[in-house]
């Protein structure tokens, strides 16, 4: 499984667009890069999803470079509610068996 | 539809005691998925079910936890003779098979050993 490693924490004021840089040096031809975000004492919820260029949705955007080996999530004009943590993951899909692995994850405090 | 339902929201146990959590998924969904999480890890992988069958069991933490998805629609997991290391949160989460989809998880169980 591709390992994945992201800065443990960032900080950033309300308005500003944050970005998260992922690093997967290990990735598969067959692998997907996935980011969840996790409130407290919730369950992670998935916000984009993305295999090579750019995927935007109405939430964030995910840049990823042509050999793979990185992405980073772009927030853009971050509000107070965006703080939470943020996980980049590696998905594999083989056969039929697909699971999650999550790391620490990014812990991105936003304030006034 | 109101998503991953967990069932109870939180739970406090004597060491020793069985405890059962119980997880609705997504009805469309065919996949479902338990995960552990401890304070300020990220979660961490379980066992897995498409429909009623059990495809992956071999990261359940040791033989006294079990899980169990009998018609393929809710899932239960079974923690047996508990710990205090077993406190943690239990997560559950469902997906409709295909290339990648996401997971959807719902809002956990926390389990609290005394």
């Amino acid at each position: 499984l591709a390992k994945t490693t992201q800065p443990i924490s960032m900080d950033s004021y309300e308005g500003q667009e944050v970005n998260i840089t992922c690093s997967h040096n290990n990735i598969a031809t067959n692998d997907y890069i996935t980011w969840y975000q996790q409130f407290p004492s919730q369950g992670p919820r998935f916000i984009i999803q993305g295999y090579k260029t750019k995927v935007t949705n109405e939430v964030a955007s995910l840049f990823i470079p042509a050999d793979r080996k990185s992405s980073t999530l772009s927030l853009p004009r971050v509000s107070l509610s965006d703080t939470a943590v943020y996980y980049c993951l590696v998905v594999t899909e083989t056969g039929t068996a697909s699971k999650l692995t999550f790391g620490t994850g990014t812990r991105l405090q936003v304030t006034l | 539809d109101t998503g991953v339902s967990q069932d109870p929201r939180h739970k406090i146990t004597k060491r020793g005691q069985n405890v059962t959590f119980r997880c609705d998924p997504i009805s469309e969904h065919n996949r479902l998925y338990w995960y552990r999480q401890t304070l300020g890890q990220g979660p961490e992988f379980l066992t897995y079910f498409q429909n009623e069958a059990q495809l992956e069991k071999s990261r359940l933490l040791s033989d006294r936890f079990s899980a169990e998805r009998p018609k393929g629609s809710f899932s239960t997991l079974e923690i047996q003779r508990t710990e205090q290391g077993d406190s943690a949160m239990y997560l559950c989460a469902s997906s409709y098979h295909g290339t990648n989809t996401e997971a959807f998880f719902g809002q956990g169980t926390r389990l609290t050993v005394v």
